[in-house]
């Protein structure tokens, strides 16, 4: 199957700093990638829907000015958490899919988890 | 109420069990329906897809029923790499536009299966 590649797979920093998240399609190209946030034993949460070349559709409640996603090719889309606090801490998990169709598969990244201090 | 709820279990049975677990949706309108297996701390990876017929892949059994708005996976034979957590998805199939949210997720039911 296709893969995802998320980077770092592990992240501490120290509370107010911003946390970058990269996810990349290694061998396809997605027009849309999506962020979840997973907290412990709880389920995945849709964050945000990333669009190649246009802004990104936030889901309600998730702050677009605190997640900053950036999607500038068809390969790469980051997820920039700003001035973070130890309530982001969290598994942060994105996929993306394959082709333009909305009924294209979806390809998991192996997931960063951020730990704030 | 939950789109996808799921029993959180802890289910723990032994190696050659059969265990099955429930979900249900609360959005008729979805339309695809999947089992997610998810290793502690990694990403969740596909497992099967479930249609209204039943569906079959070896040890594993898919069923979804629209009336009832709910879905099941039977695992015959566990065997201790069965160990995880199963998550029940569901996804809308919109008019084709980017924003059309994809996945919903259940919370998981975790198994356990002993030796």
């Amino acid at each position: 199957g296709a893969v995802v590649s998320q980077h770092p797979s592990w992240v501490i920093c120290k509370s107010g700093t911003s946390v970058k998240i990269e996810c990349r399609s290694l061998d396809f190209q997605a027009t849309t990638m999506f962020w979840y946030r997973q907290f412990p034993k709880q389920s995945l949460m849709l964050m945000a829907t990333s669009n190649e070349g246009s802004k990104a559709t936030y889901e309600q409640g998730v702050e677009k000015d605190k997640f900053l996603i950036n999607h500038a090719s068809l390969t790469l889309s980051t997820l920039t958490v700003t001035s973070a606090h130890p309530e982001d801490s969290s598994f942060y998990i994105c996929s993306a899919r394959v082709g333009v169709s909305n009924t294209g598969e979806l390809f998991f990244g192996e997931g960063s988890r951020l730990t704030v201090l | 109420r939950k789109e996808v709820e799921q029993d959180p279990g802890p289910f723990n049975v032994p190696e050659g069990a059969t265990v099955a677990f429930n979900c249900t949706y609360s959005n008729s309108a979805s339309q695809s329906f999947f089992w997610y297996r998810q290793d502690c701390r990694k990403e969740p990876k596909l497992l099967m897809s479930v249609y209204s017929s039943g569906n079959e892949d070896g040890r594993f059994t898919a069923q979804l029923n629209r009336a009832s708005q709910y879905i099941s996976l039977l695992i015959r034979d566990s065997k201790l790499s069965d160990s995880a957590t199963y998550l029940c998805v569901s996804r809308l199939i919109g008019p084709p536009s980017p924003e059309a949210r994809q996945l919903t997720f259940g919370s998981g039911t975790q198994l356990t299966v002993l030796p």
